[in-house]
């Protein structure tokens, strides 16, 4: 078993639907977690970054922690094309980049 | 800054060959990654640096990968000699503020097929 699983779509929505993204993890010594944004050929770009539980949220963009579950979220509210994207969920002990664990991503395409 | 630069972009060799990817990080940051990407394994660190010294080689895959980075704005991963099963994505990240997560930027990525 991986320790971070995330579904990896496609996931096909609607233009102004809301979206919701998920990722499961097995280690609960993970203190942060982030959400990262790829577009097709480029590199992974932090998105949203939140320590231990509860909710952080920017502009359309919800990040919701469950520690006791070991499950993590990202809302996309009012959907836009140019969401269209893959989105990687990672997470660390840390909060330094050298012991990230990363999922796998899932592919979101926004519909118009 | 133009962020990290990754070339090539593209890489198409076959089996045996000798492969070097380049990287030149964002001036003024101390630590640089290289990471790579897959579908099955998504993205996996291969080896960092802080200060142009090799901190934590522990997700190179076998000898036939290295890595060097003779000064602070170049760095080199080479697959030395290469297999279909390399072919992924490489990615070269660059960070400071003791790699701070929310520093961390990712270049563009090279492509890298081995036929």
């Amino acid at each position: 078993q991986k320790e971070v699983e995330q579904d990896p779509g496609p996931l096909s929505v609607p233009e102004g639907a809301i979206v919701s993204l998920n990722c499961t993890y097995s280690n609960s010594a993970f203190q942060y977690f982030m959400w990262y944004r790829q577009y097709s050929r480029k590199g992974p770009e932090l998105l949203m970054y939140t320590y231990s539980s509860g909710n952080k949220e920017d502009g359309r963009f919800t990040a919701q922690v469950d520690k006791s579950s070991k499950y993590i979220s990202l809302f996309i509210r009012d959907s836009q094309p140019s969401d269209s994207a893959t989105y990687l969920c990672a997470m660390t002990f840390t909060g330094t980049a050298s012991k990230l664990t990363f999922g796998t991503g899932t592919r979101l395409q926004v519909t118009l | 800054d133009a962020g990290v630069i990754q070339s090539p972009r593209h890489e198409v060799t076959e089996m045996g060959q000798e492969v070097t990817l380049r990287c030149k990080p964002i001036s003024g940051h101390d630590y640089l990654f290289w990471y790579r990407q897959t579908m099955m394994r998504g993205l996996e660190l291969l080896i960092y640096f802080n200060n142009n010294v090799p901190i934590d080689d522990s997700g190179m895959p076998e000898d036939r990968f290295s890595a060097k980075m003779p000064n602070a704005s170049f760095s080199t991963l080479k697959i030395q000699p290469s297999e279909p099963r390399d072919s992924a994505v490489y990615f070269c990240a660059s960070s400071f503020l003791e790699a701070a997560v929310e520093t961390q930027y990712f270049g563009p990525g090279t492509r890298l097929l081995v036929l």
